[in-house]
Parts: structure tokens; C-alpha cells; sequence
């Protein structure tokens, strides 16, 4: 069965500082995608970065990164020089087949 | 950003009567899917479509059914409203990259707050 998990229900980070939510996921889908989304409090969804199980590299999208632990079957997110903006909920996802399956989210505070 | 509408944006509704949300999208994705979310459980998948008259079961797709008679437009029905299908429900959709699907991602529209009273 395809699983996501996020362990973090709430994460505080000060302004400036670099913060770490993490994500683990389990499939047997040997082909898979691992996305990161953020939901501010406003409710969209905002895509962010993306990670293929094939890439060697981890994947970087200004001051996004995903720390890909393929072994240990775990995608965090990695905010650099957080900023008040960055205060929203993130969730992770995974991709196999036709099929998306979501975390339960993070909530991150941003404090100045 | 991707050009993804929903309507209605909020509606409220009462137990037992019928219920169609409705997303549009511009940019001519083959995918388009169906979300609900709620408290504690992040999004769970409703129904999702692979094309014209294509339509597959999600992990939460008791009460639901879809349908999509044109590539622009997936509409969600709940035949029979209750009260634990209040929710917000988003649409989504993505090209799909045929040989590699695993790398193709997924855009939302802006969601629809239904309250089932």
C-alpha cells in the first residue's frame, strides 16, 4: 500500500533561520514522484518542488530544497533563510501510477 | 499559473439533496482529479479521470460519482448530500507525461467550501 507520512503537526522556525520538515514514504512502485505543496491561509495549493525516484541528485528550487533519502524512503523539505511569508501548511505527496497520495501536513510558523 | 477554475467557490446546502461541483480547466490536461479535505487527514482522493469518459475510483469515492464529457471539464456529484461530506474539495490536474508518469505534477484550482447541513 502506497503511504505518506509527516510526522510534524506543527514546526516554529525564527525568521532567517533554515528549517527541516520531514516526510517519509512507502511504496513498492519501483517509478515514483515525491512532491512538496504549500498551503498558506488563503487555501490554494502552491506547487513547489519535485523529486523523481530515478534522480540522483536532490532537487532544488531557490530556497527549497529536498533532502531525497531513497534507502531510508524519506523526502523533507529543507527552507533556507526562512521568511514570515513562509508561515502555511506544507504537505507532501507522492505520485505512483495515475495516483497522488497527500501527508497530513505541517504547520509552519515563522517567527520574527 | 495554471488555468483551473471551480464553481462555486462556497455553497451550503441540506442533508439529502443533490450536489454537482464543477472544475474547468485552459490547459487542455489529460488528468483531472478530485480531492476532499479535512482536518487531520490532509487530501484524500474522490475520483479521478485519464480522459473523455475516462473516469477511476479514489480512496474516498462512497457517495460520489463524476463524470467528464469534454477534456475542459470533470464535475463531481453527490447524489445524496450528508453531513460528513462537509469538506473542502479541490480539483486538480496534470498533463501526464505518458512514458514517465512519475514525473509529471499536479496544479489545484482554488477549492469549494461545501457545508452539508
Amino acid at each position: 500500500a502506497q503511504k505518506i507520512t509527516q510526522t510534524q503537526p506543527g514546526m516554529f522556525v525564527q525568521e532567517k533561520e533554515a528549517v527541516t520538515l520531514d516526510c517519509t514514504y512507502d511504496t513498492s512502485d519501483p517509478s515514483y514522484g515525491l512532491f512538496w505543496y504549500k498551503q498558506p491561509s488563503s487555501g490554494e495549493m502552491i506547487f513547489l518542488i519535485y523529486q523523481g525516484s530515478y534522480d540522483q541528485q536532490n532537487a532544488t528550487e531557490g530556497r527549497y530544497s529536498l533532502n531525497f533519502q531513497k534507502a531510508r524512503k524519506s523526502a523533507n523539505l529543507v527552507i533556507s533563510a526562512s521568511q514570515l511569508g513562509d508561515s502555511a501548511m506544507y504537505f507532501c505527496a507522492m505520485r505512483t501510477g495515475n495516483q497522488f497520495y497527500f501527508g497530513t501536513g505541517t504547520s509552519l510558523t515563522v517567527i520574527p | 499559473d495554471a488555468g483551473i477554475t471551480q464553481s462555486p467557490r462556497h455553497k451550503v446546502t441540506e442533508t439529502g439533496t443533490p450536489v454537482t461541483l464543477r472544475c474547468h480547466q485552459t490547459e487542455n490536461h489529460r488528468y483531472m482529479y478530485w480531492y476532499r479535505q479535512d482536518p487531520g487527514h490532509g487530501l484524500r482522493l474522490i475520483h479521478y479521470s485519464y480522459g473523455v469518459k475516462d473516469t477511476d475510483k479514489g480512496e474516498v469515492s462512497d457517495g460520489y460519482s463524476v463524470s467528464r464529457s469534454k477534456t475542459e471539464d470533470f464535475l463531481l456529484t453527490l447524489e445524496s448530500a450528508t453531513s460528513s461530506q462537509t469538506s473542502v474539495y479541490f480539483c486538480a490536474i496534470s498533463a501526464g507525461s505518458g512514458s514517465i508518469p512519475a514525473t509529471d505534477t499536479q496544479y489545484f484550482g482554488p477549492g469549494t467550501r461545501l457545508t452539508v447541513l
